[in-house]
């Protein structure tokens, strides 16, 4: 099945400790994308790759870092969480260019810092 | 710069009955139009895009969009909607120049009561 996933769906954590959010797509898309989601202001763009070590920002990409030396795979870090990075983060794929093609989103992460 | 604005943030409306869910964008520039839907604890799926051609856009599940250059918007509408349709509604754009990037409005929850 063509599938989006992220792990963990649920994380609760403190400020400073350091976390993965892992995505994976098995379509062999070339282009991934994160957002976080917040009431009131809809899905905002994190960071987003056009292919193998090929990333860059998007509108709201302070705290995060991301990696992609796989084609499949596109971990979200943060490396020391604030509580204003309480969201619900969605990692999403593409066959190419974001925008042109149909973006497949995973399930979703909902991240709670305290 | 692209910002998109869904002026409704919640729609309740009767089984069978027809809905419009609005949206209007600002842009200097061309782009591309996106619906996406949101059913309880899922992540986004397509609707229904417009890229070019035929203004009036037909998408899954009997949703269809109008695209209007003049008053820039691209308002979702579907005929008579089911309990089923209950969700959250993204209206998106991209610019044509930069599709790496998708810009969403902050949602339109859709409410069928029985």
């Amino acid at each position: 099945e063509a599938q989006v996933t992220q792990n963990p769906r649920y994380l609760i954590t403190v400020t400073g400790k350091k976390l993965t959010v892992t995505c994976s797509q098995n379509m062999n898309h070339e282009y991934m994308s994160w957002y976080r989601q917040d009431p009131g202001l809809g899905l905002r763009q994190i960071y987003y790759s056009m292919n193998v070590e090929v990333t860059d920002k998007g509108d709201v990409p302070e705290g995060y870092k991301v990696s992609r030396k796989e084609k499949r795979n596109f971990p979200l870090i943060l490396e020391s969480p604030s509580p204003n990075q309480t969201s619900l983060y969605f990692c999403a794929s593409s066959l190419s260019r974001g925008g042109t093609y149909e973006q497949y989103f995973g399930p979703g992460t909902r991240l709670t810092v305290t | 710069a692209q910002s998109v604005t869904q002026l409704d943030s919640q729609v309740p409306v009767f089984e069978e009955a027809p809905v419009e869910l609005r949206c209007n964008y600002s842009s200097s520039v061309s782009v591309y139009l996106f619906w996406y839907v949101q059913y309880p604890n899922q992540g986004l799926q397509l609707l229904l895009k417009y890229l070019s051609g035929s203004t009036l856009v037909k998408g899954i599940n009997g949703f269809e969009a109008e695209f209007n250059k003049s008053q820039t918007s691209f308002h979702l509408r579907k005929p008579s909607v089911h309990i089923s349709d209950t969700a959250e509604y993204f209206c998106a754009v991209t610019p044509v120049h930069n599709t790496d990037k998708l810009i969403f409005g902050t949602g339109t929850r859709l409410q069928v009561f029985p």
